[in-house]
């Protein structure tokens, strides 16, 4: 099993400052990675697929970066819609897995 | 439009038995590698199952044994039947959409709520 490893577990900041989050996984996952962005009460909702690519409708201010081992989530300028939990998630190889995520906080 | 509504949760005894049940609208059911997610209270994210187009399953080890992923085109809906039901099976249980062959789910339903209590 590919263990996802997400840091920091939580992040505060203000907003209008940039985030940066690491998902690292135990074992190349290629470029097989998607974020997940997950508020109270809410379903998820995918933020990137294939480690860079934005899906349909997500702001240009989220962008991820990465292949093999070592992926990062950024957000440019936070706005308060952005604080929530944050996942990533792999299909390189059975079992797809996640991490254990990250919660973006207002500090 | 694409919706997923997730129904069939509720209450049940340990070593019990229960079918979820995904119905899938706006998209053809058995094109898209469609998959179970579940969350237990106030925990992250896990992957259950998932079945692809042609019909291959997979499932998570602690799923293995106790589940079975299914589908049905003509009620276009997707199955999760559960058996042997355990007190950390308590989850929130969701279906997604894959991307057509990519790295990410693009739909998710609302989630039922399963929860394994005497």
């Amino acid at each position: 099993e590919i263990v996802l490893t997400q840091s920091p577990a939580t992040l505060s900041l203000s907003p209008g400052e940039r985030a940066t989050l690491s998902c690292r996984a135990r074992q190349s996952v290629s470029s097989s990675l998607a974020w997940y962005q997950q508020k109270p009460g809410q379903a998820p909702r995918l933020l990137i697929y294939d480690a860079s690519n934005r899906a349909t409708g997500i702001p240009a201010r989220f962008s991820g970066s990465g292949s093999g081992t070592d992926f990062t989530l950024s957000i440019s300028s936070l706005e308060p819609e952005d604080f929530a939990v944050y996942y990533c998630q792999q299909r390189g190889s059975w079992p797809w897995t996640f991490g254990q995520g990250t919660k973006v906080e207002i500090k | 439009e694409v919706q997923l509504v997730e129904s069939g949760g509720g209450l049940v005894q340990p070593g019990g038995s229960l079918r979820l049940s995904c119905a899938a609208s706006g998209f053809t059911l058995s094109s898209y590698t469609m998959t179970w997610v579940r969350q237990a209270p106030g925990k992250g994210l896990d992957w259950v199952s998932t079945i692809g187009p042609g019909g291959d399953t997979h499932y998570a080890d602690p799923m293995k044994g106790r589940s079975t992923i299914s589908r049905d085109i003509s009620k276009t809906t997707l199955y999760l039947e559960m058996n042997s039901l355990r007190a950390e099976d308590t989850a929130l249980y969701y279906c997604a959409k894959s991307v057509p062959g990519r790295a990410g789910f693009d739909q998710w339903g609302q989630g039922t709520l399963v929860t394994v209590s005497s």
